[in-house]
């Protein structure tokens, strides 16, 4: 079972370059969410899907948009990478609000 | 201002003995609350929850304990094992579930020694 599946898993950009995280679940999942994760500051919300074609702004929102086209992908992007979004970005899925499923995460650094 | 504390960043424990983590809250409208554990390089995972209408849940060697008045939650691991040795975040949410956002605390990294 794959779960949740992020792609990539690492990368390394240069500031002012732009890149797209992609999000997929196979468990039919109505509900995904990105956090990041930094150093002694826990999981921070992102943007979330409360399902197919909406969006909802998260806690931490600025510089990065995303997209729900389909229910089994949510898109993340960062249009200008800034050396401050530096972070391990984790996406989740659930069928409700409380119980999520993490992907692996992905680890950007950006220079 | 952080609605979600774990105060301890971490917490050392002999294998067999109890580990107790603990979590405190300040937003009164937190009605479900969570335990999630995770592993290097890997992704979170879900361990137990607990409702506000109650006061305990246990879930094998996991329990956790809600204190409303005191705003504060505990994760009691008996016994411990090597392989509980993890980083353990508490996470809160409100409105039943449905306002589509945990809040997480910084996470109590736990080392269980053999």
């Amino acid at each position: 079972n794959a779960g949740v599946t992020q792609t990539p898993k690492f990368r390394v950009l240069k500031t002012g370059q732009s890149m797209t995280l992609l999000c997929a679940q196979d468990m039919n999942h109505e509900y995904m969410y990105w956090y990041r994760q930094d150093p002694g500051m826990g999981l921070r919300l992102i943007h979330y899907s409360v399902g197919e074609g909406t969006t909802a702004k998260g806690e931490v929102p600025d510089g990065y948009n995303v997209s729900r086209l389909k229910k089994q992908n949510f898109l993340l992007g960062l249009e200008s990478a800034a050396p401050s979004q530096t972070s391990v970005y984790f996406c989740a899925s659930s069928s409700t609000f409380r119980e999520l499923f993490f992907g692996e995460g992905s680890r950007l650094t950006v220079l | 201002d952080q609605q979600v504390k774990q105060n301890s960043p971490s917490l050392s424990v002999q294998e067999g003995r109890i580990s107790i983590l603990n979590c405190d809250y300040t937003n009164s409208m937190f009605d479900y609350f969570l335990w999630y554990k995770k592993y290097p390089a890997e992704g979170p995972t879900f361990l137990i929850s607990i409702s506000s209408i109650k006061d305990k849940n246990e879930d094998g060697r996991f329990t956790v304990f809600l204190n409303k008045s005191a705003k504060h939650l505990s994760l009691h691991i008996v016994p411990s094992q090597p392989g509980d040795s993890a980083v353990y975040f508490c996470a809160a949410t409100s409105g039943g579930g449905s306002q589509g956002n945990l809040i997480f605390g910084k996470g109590t990294k736990l080392s269980v020694k053999p």
